[in-house]
């Protein structure tokens, strides 16, 4: 089946260390998205990728990396200098043309 | 910059009621206009979409109306479900990002 896929589904860091999410699709879409979500805030846009090697930072992307060597997979690495990273994050990708982006089941990080 | 609001943060409606969910956006230089819905601890899912050029849009139960002159867009659910509740978002296609509303949290009342 085609989909997106992200893990784990849970993870929990201790402050200072840096922790990579995981993002794969099979979709074949070019363009993949990571958005932090936060209660009553809705999505905010981390970082996007239109294209391999080529990502773009979007609202709130300080203290966050990614990387886009292959179209499949769009890792996030949420490095300590992100001062609250405690949430639920959430990948998607989506496809030139199309309005419909799809999302994967999300991962919710917790700081201990 | 873009950004995308909504008028009530969370609305209950008795089982087989319509539901309307509104929304409001800031920037008119938009393509598309959607609606997505996320289940707890899930990611969320595309329910429909309209197109800047249009007004009104029906799918499965669902309608969607877009209102550009006051920028402002809704989601109508017809005789709603338990299996409806959950939040509902509106986002706004600017290019090829999407831009999202804080949501509006939807519970049916048996």
């Amino acid at each position: 089946d085609g989909g997106i896929t992200q893990s784990p589904k849970y993870l929990f860091r201790k402050e200072g260390q840096n922790v990579t999410l995981s993002c794969e699709q099979n979709l074949n879409h070019d363009a993949m998205y990571w958005y932090r979500q936060d209660p009553g805030q809705g999505l905010r846009l981390i970082y996007y990728s239109q294209i391999v090697n080529d990502f773009q930072k979007g609202d709130i992307a300080e203290g966050y990396s990614v990387s886009r060597e292959k179209k499949e997979s769009f890792p996030l690495t949420v490095t300590s200098a992100q001062k609250n990273p405690t949430a639920f994050y959430l990948c998607a990708s989506s496809t030139q043309g199309r309005t419909e982006a799809f999302f994967g089941q999300g991962t919710r990080l917790t700081v201990v | 910059g873009e950004s995308v609001g909504l008028h009530l943060p969370t609305l209950s409606v008795q089982e087989g009621d319509n539901s309307i969910i509104n929304c409001a956006y800031s920037n008119s230089a938009s393509d598309y206009f959607i609606w997505y819905k996320q289940e707890s601890g899930k990611g969320p899912q595309f329910i429909i979409d309209i197109r800047s050029n249009m007004d009104k849009r029906q799918g499965q139960r669902v309608t969607v109306l877009l209102n550009k002159t006051v920028k402002h867009l809704s989601l109508q659910i017809a005789a709603t479900q338990p299996g409806d509740s959950a939040v509902y978002f509106c986002a706004v296609l600017y290019g090829q990002n999407f831009v999202f509303g804080p949501g509006t949290r939807l519970s049916v009342l048996p």
